[in-house]
């Protein structure tokens, strides 16, 4: 089946720094979307990615999708402890409809 | 209004028991899923149903059994519980397949 990497699996920021998290697929895929998961709550939808090489930003968070569709990340840009959560891509494939989930990147936040 | 609401929030349970966790959506998607998340946090996607079609992840044991009264409902069965099933079990919903997941607010399952 689909395989979803997503890197790094945790990663510890100084507030004010920037935050990167890397998806990659194996195969080409037909979206890929992002989810934020808070500690003790749950996934909720950021946004979705469907075009090649697509950008989308939504306040100090930056979307991108690969030219191949293969691979995408998730930029925050000086983060802020709100920030504090698990980052999940989630990749669809081109056919069925099982949306893959990444193992997610736990950010953590230091004030 | 919760947009999907599953109960109970937590379970905790002897092994060998038969147990039920409830969902329901009232957003009037036509599609309902059952995830579950491990202690690692990976999130596993279990069933997926809408009114024509069940769709289920090989990897899960048929113990495990969806329910759908209405497409307002999903329902999960679990017989025979084991120590491995302890985890996060989240319902969520979508009208289509190819947009975003509405998450409840999950179960935490805890077989002793």
């Amino acid at each position: 089946g689909q395989q979803v990497m997503q890197i790094p699996q945790y990663q510890h920021v100084q507030e004010g720094e920037d935050f990167t998290t890397y998806c990659n697929s194996s195969t080409t895929l037909s979206n890929i979307q992002w989810y934020k998961q808070r500690p003790g709550g749950h996934p909720v939808f950021l946004i979705q990615l469907v075009k090649s090489g697509e950008v989308k930003k939504q306040k100090r968070l930056t979307f991108q999708f690969g030219e191949a569709k293969k691979n995408s990340s998730l930029h925050i840009t000086a983060t802020q402890t709100t920030d504090v959560g698990t980052y999940f891509c989630a990749a669809g494939g081109n056919a069925g409809n099982m949306l893959t989930f990444g193992g997610g990147t736990r950010l953590m936040v230091k004030p | 209004d919760t947009a999907v609401s599953q109960t109970p929030k937590y379970l905790v349970t002897q092994m060998g028991n038969d147990k039920s966790i409830k969902c329901e959506q009232n957003l009037g998607h036509d599609t309902m899923y059952w995830y579950k998340q491990d202690s690692k946090k990976f999130l596993k996607i279990m069933f997926s149903y809408n009114n024509k079609e069940l769709i289920i992840n090989e990897t899960v044991p048929n113990r495990f059994s969806p329910k759908s009264p209405d497409k307002a409902h999903l329902n999960l069965h679990i017989n025979s519980l084991e120590l491995g099933d302890s985890a996060v079990y989240f319902c969520a919903s979508s009208q289509g397949v190819r947009v975003e997941r509405y998450f409840g607010a999950g179960t935490r399952l805890s077989v002793l």
